[in-house]
């Protein structure tokens, strides 16, 4: 059973519209990610936090706004989006580790979001 | 540029009938190679992190090997259950934190 949830499961927005995804994670992880995951393509990172602080932006489109107000929850606020943003919107969090190893991503159900 | 590609792109086995996905990746600085399993219209979900050529892991009916260039996801007699899309991805030490997926490789089982 995953300890990453995410609401809504399913969104269905207009252009003009502003939404808001939410993730939490119970693992007691201190990293949280924004993935798009788009039909036949690869998963695309979008933002990193580590530690409430943003440290990684993938050349987002500014009408994707993250925001991270503790290590346990991420949103993701949508505003003027297009109909190419339709996507699966997965949201990740890792317990960074010190070393040369990287941590393992854990995932959560992800949001179905369809742009009209 | 770190990259990821995986074959086949499709693969239709019968229950049963054992097989192998695979994973090519370019990385500057392996730091993992991860596989997930994922379900339609569902998040992935993990399955095995590898950290060095030679390393293997095994869970049920997978198990996942590591060389410099390459890995593998050997399925075992599979069941039914086990049809998904199978991920992988790469983290090199240029991109910390940053996994580098590939395209996957659906898998479906028949009974």
């Amino acid at each position: 059973e995953t300890g990453v949830t995410q609401t809504p499961r399913h969104l269905v927005m207009g252009m003009t519209n502003k939404k808001s995804l939410k993730c939490e994670q119970h693992l007691g992880h201190n990293a949280m990610y924004w993935y798009k995951q788009s039909a036949k393509k690869p998963l695309e990172l979008m933002f990193v936090y580590n530690f409430k602080e943003q440290t990684e932006n993938n050349s987002v489109p500014s009408r994707f706004s993250p925001e991270c107000p503790n290590s346990s929850h991420l949103f993701l606020h949508l505003h003027t989006l297009q109909p190419e943003d339709s996507a699966l919107y997965l949201c990740a969090s890792s317990q960074p580790l010190r070393g040369v190893s990287q941590e393992t991503q854990y995932f959560g159900p992800g949001t179905r979001l369809l742009v009209l | 540029e770190d990259q990821v590609t995986q074959s086949p792109e499709a693969l239709r086995l019968q229950e049963g009938e054992s097989s192998s996905l695979n994973c090519s990746y370019t990385v500057s600085g392996l730091r993992g190679l991860f596989w997930y399993r994922q379900d339609p219209g569902k998040g992935p979900e993990f399955l095995f992190t590898l950290y060095s050529a030679g390393e293997e892991k095994e869970k049920e009916r997978l198990k996942a090997t590591l060389t410099k260039k390459e890995s593998f996801l050997h399925i075992t007699a599979p069941k039914p259950e086990d049809s998904a899309t199978y991920l992988c991805a790469v983290v090199g030490s240029s991109n910390t934190g940053k996994l580098i997926f590939g395209q996957g490789t659906t898998l479906q089982v028949k009974p």
